[in-house]
């Protein structure tokens, strides 16, 4: 199972947007990418998953380079309500093994 | 839509007491999880159930006993609550436990508080 490494925090102005970088170096052909956020005082909420290129959705894109190693969530002009930990997962199908949640990306939104 | 519920909310116990905690899911989903988050920090994976009648220790799983009773149940026992592992207990639930449909949905949480 990959393992991932994210940047501990990050700070963004309303309305920029907001790039979140997640490495996966060892990342295995049956991996997928699970990216996930967490407010206080609530369960992390599913933003958004790919296997390969390109991915977008209502709340977020997602870019995974052409080699898999690393893996990047775009926030289109972020407001105080994105304020949270950002969390990178790799999920397996067949090893056996399961996704494991590091420590995150706490993003601070500035007014 | 579906929703997960978690009971209690808040959970208060002695040192060496045993407790448990429960989870429904009305998804269908196959897959089930417990997680435990300390304060300011990461989940932990406990436990975790593919199927309704499968049991996968996680990370965590020592001191800690889990029940998957039925396919939208799972109860996590606390075997003697200790002071260090004050934290809140999330569950999760999937439709299956990897590949593209792995994405979790998650309940509120137990906070548990241990005296």
């Amino acid at each position: 199972l990959a393992k991932t490494t994210q940047p501990p925090s990050m700070e963004a102005y309303e309305g920029q947007e907001v790039n979140v970088s997640c490495s996966h170096t060892n990342i295995a052909t049956s991996e997928y990418i699970y990216w996930y956020r967490q407010v206080p005082h609530q369960g992390p909420q599913f933003i958004i998953q790919g296997y390969k290129d390109y991915v977008v959705n209502e709340v977020a894109s997602l870019f995974i380079s052409a080699d898999r190693k690393l893996s990047t969530l775009s926030l289109p002009w972020v407001s105080l309500r994105d304020a949270a930990v950002y969390y990178c997962i790799v999920t397996d199908w067949g090893s056996g093994t399961y996704q494991r949640f590091g420590t995150g990306t706490k993003l601070q939104v500035v007014p | 839509g579906g929703i997960i519920t978690q009971t209690p909310k808040f959970l208060i116990g002695q040192e060496g007491q045993k407790l448990t905690l429960k989870c429904q899911q009305n998804f269908n989903h196959d897959t089930m999880y417990w997680y435990r988050q300390d304060s300011g920090k990461g989940l932990r994976l406990i436990y975790y159930s593919i199927t309704e009648n499968d049991l996968q220790k996680g990370d965590l799983s020592e001191g800690y006993d889990a029940s998957r009773e039925k396919k939208s149940s799972f109860s996590l026992t606390v075997t003697s609550a200790q002071k260090n592992e004050m934290a809140v207990f999330l569950c999760a639930s999937s439709i299956a436990w990897g590949g593209a449909d792995a994405e979790q949905f998650f309940g509120p949480g137990t906070r548990l508080t241990v005296l």
